[in-house]
C-alpha cells in the first residue's frame, strides 16, 4: 500500500521567514495530494491540495509543488506569521472512488515573533 | 457547513471494556473514515466505509470493528479496550466531488 514520509518533524522559523515541508510517497498511482493544518486542540483543516496533472498551485502565502517523477511534493509558506504555528500533515490518495487518504507523520511549525 | 459530530470529546475507560465511539455527519456523505492520531505517527486509518453496511479495513484494524447501519452514522468499536488504544480518534467524511475531508473534533480516549 501507499506510504507517505514527511520531513522535518519540527520546524522553527522567525516571523517573516519562509517555511518548507517536504513529503515523499511510494505509490506512483497516487494522484491527489492535500495538505492539512491542525491548530492546537482543533480538528485538521484542508489548506491546499494538488492533483497529479498539475506541477504547482498557489493560494496567497501558501503553495504546493509536485514532482511526479521523484514522487515528492512540498508545502511552501512565505512571510510566515505566528498564526501559521500548527501541525501540518501531507497526504496522498489514489482515485479509487473511496477517497482514502494516507497521511504523513506531521510537521510541527513554530513561528516566533 | 458540513458537520461531523463525535459524541464524546474525552473518554476514560477501563482495560477490557467494550467501547463505542460514535460519529454522525449531516450531509449525506457516502464515505466515512476512522483514524487514530498519535504523536510522531500522524493519522493512521483504522477502518472506512463507502456505503451503508459496507466496511473496509484500513492500515491498523486489529482490535477494532465498525458499524454503519445508517448512512449518517459510523461507529468505531473497541471490542476489549487495552492501554495501547489510548489515543485521539478522529472521524472524517467526504463525498465525491469534494476536495477534502471534513473531520470531527476528535475523541481523546484514555484506557486505564
Amino acid at each position: 500500500g501507499e506510504n507517505v514520509e514527511q520531513h522535518p518533524s519540527t520546524l522553527s522559523v522567525q516571523e517573516g521567514d519562509s517555511a518548507v515541508i517536504k513529503c515523499t510517497y511510494s505509490d506512483s498511482a497516487s494522484n491527489y495530494f492535500p495538505w492539512y493544518k491542525q491548530e492546537l486542540g482543533k480538528r485538521p483543516q484542508l489548506i491546499i491540495d494538488i492533483r497529479s496533472n498539475v506541477g504547482e498551485k498557489k493560494d496567497q502565502r501558501i503553495a504546493v509543488t509536485l514532482n511526479k517523477t521523484a514522487k515528492h511534493f512540498s508545502l511552501h509558506i512565505t512571510e510566515t506569521q505566528p498564526e501559521d504555528s500548527a501541525v501540518y500533515f501531507c497526504a496522498a490518495s489514489m482515485n479509487t472512488g473511496f477517497q482514502k487518504l494516507v497521511f504523513g507523520t506531521g510537521t510541527r511549525l513554530l513561528v516566533s515573533p | 457547513d458540513v458537520k461531523v459530530t463525535q459524541s464524546s470529546r474525552y473518554l476514560v475507560k477501563r482495560t477490557g471494556e467494550k467501547v463505542f465511539l460514535e460519529c454522525v455527519q449531516d450531509m449525506d456523505h457516502e464515505n466515512m473514515f476512522w483514524y487514530r492520531q498519535d504523536p510522531g505517527l500522524g493519522l493512521r486509518l483504522i477502518y472506512f466505509s463507502y456505503d451503508v453496511k459496507m466496511k473496509e479495513k484500513g492500515d491498523i484494524p486489529e482490535g477494532y470493528s465498525v458499524s454503519r447501519e445508517k448512512k449518517e452514522r459510523f461507529s468505531l468499536i473497541l471490542e476489549s479496550a487495552s492501554t495501547n488504544q489510548t489515543s485521539m480518534y478522529l472521524c472524517a467524511s467526504i463525498t465525491s466531488g469534494m476536495e477534502g475531508y471534513t473531520f470531527g473534533s476528535g475523541t481523546r480516549l484514555t484506557v486505564v
